[in-house]
């Protein structure tokens, strides 16, 4: 069965930093994935998707991940947070049968000092 | 273009009462998706549509939540009765045919049952 993991419930990293946030899925055959964003009171944004081909992906707002089938990981990085990144991220994986079904993993939220 | 659109955005009820949620999703949209958001959790797929027939229900506990689409346009999802682990935020969301993989979520509705 697809699950997702995402280790880190909350980040807290300074502006200018970089970020990476962990994501780590069980599935069997080769995955759909995904991140998305999610700010207060707003739904979610997709910020980058992986199907095949180049491992490392790049997304919105500077954001880019990389798939590892060794790890079974598709972390997420960027190399400069600013103050506006500050949200709720979620990892996801689509069934390759019905790969706009996606499993979610339970998030990792994310605080920016100034 | 106009994005999902849900309402209401909240609603408060006492248990054993009944709720329902309206999803207006982007035109054109085959695909919807209703979602429910546990607090601290990631979604969870309750039902799944394309155009007014159903594609996964497999996760809506039927004995109390129902869904329709029936025009293959809007949809509404209803609760009864409710009970207190239910409170959570419904996501709705939808998809092209020509990109299923990308759904758009709307803003949600936050439910909470006293």
């Amino acid at each position: 069965a697809q699950s997702v993991t995402q280790p880190d419930i909350h980040i807290t990293v300074s502006e200018g930093a970089s970020l990476e946030l962990r994501c780590n899925y069980s599935y069997g055959a080769t995955p759909y994935l995904f991140w998305y964003v999610q700010s207060p009171g707003q739904g979610l944004q997709l910020l980058l998707k992986y199907f095949s081909g180049d491992t490392l992906v790049q997304g919105i707002k500077g954001f880019e991940a990389e798939f590892k089938r060794s790890q079974s990981s598709f972390n997420l990085r960027k190399p400069s947070v600013h103050w506006s990144d500050a949200a709720e991220y979620f990892c996801a994986v689509g069934a390759s049968n019905n790969f706009n079904k996606f499993y979610f993993g339970s998030g990792t939220k994310l605080n920016v000092k100034p | 273009e106009a994005g999902v659109a849900q309402s209401p955005r909240y609603k408060i009820i006492e248990k054993r009462q009944s709720v329902a949620f309206w999803c207006n999703p982007i035109s054109g949209h085959a695909t919807l998706y209703w979602y429910q958001q546990i607090l601290g959790q990631g979604p969870k797929l309750l039902i799944q549509f394309q155009n007014n027939g159903v594609v996964d229900d497999s996760q809506l506990p039927k004995d109390r939540f129902s869904a329709e689409r029936l025009k293959g346009v809007d949809s509404t999802l209803k609760i009864q009765p409710a009970k207190l682990e239910d409170s959570a935020v419904y996501l709705c969301a939808s998809s092209s045919s020509r990109n299923q993989a990308k759904q758009y979520f709307g803003p949600g509705t936050r439910l909470t049952v006293t």
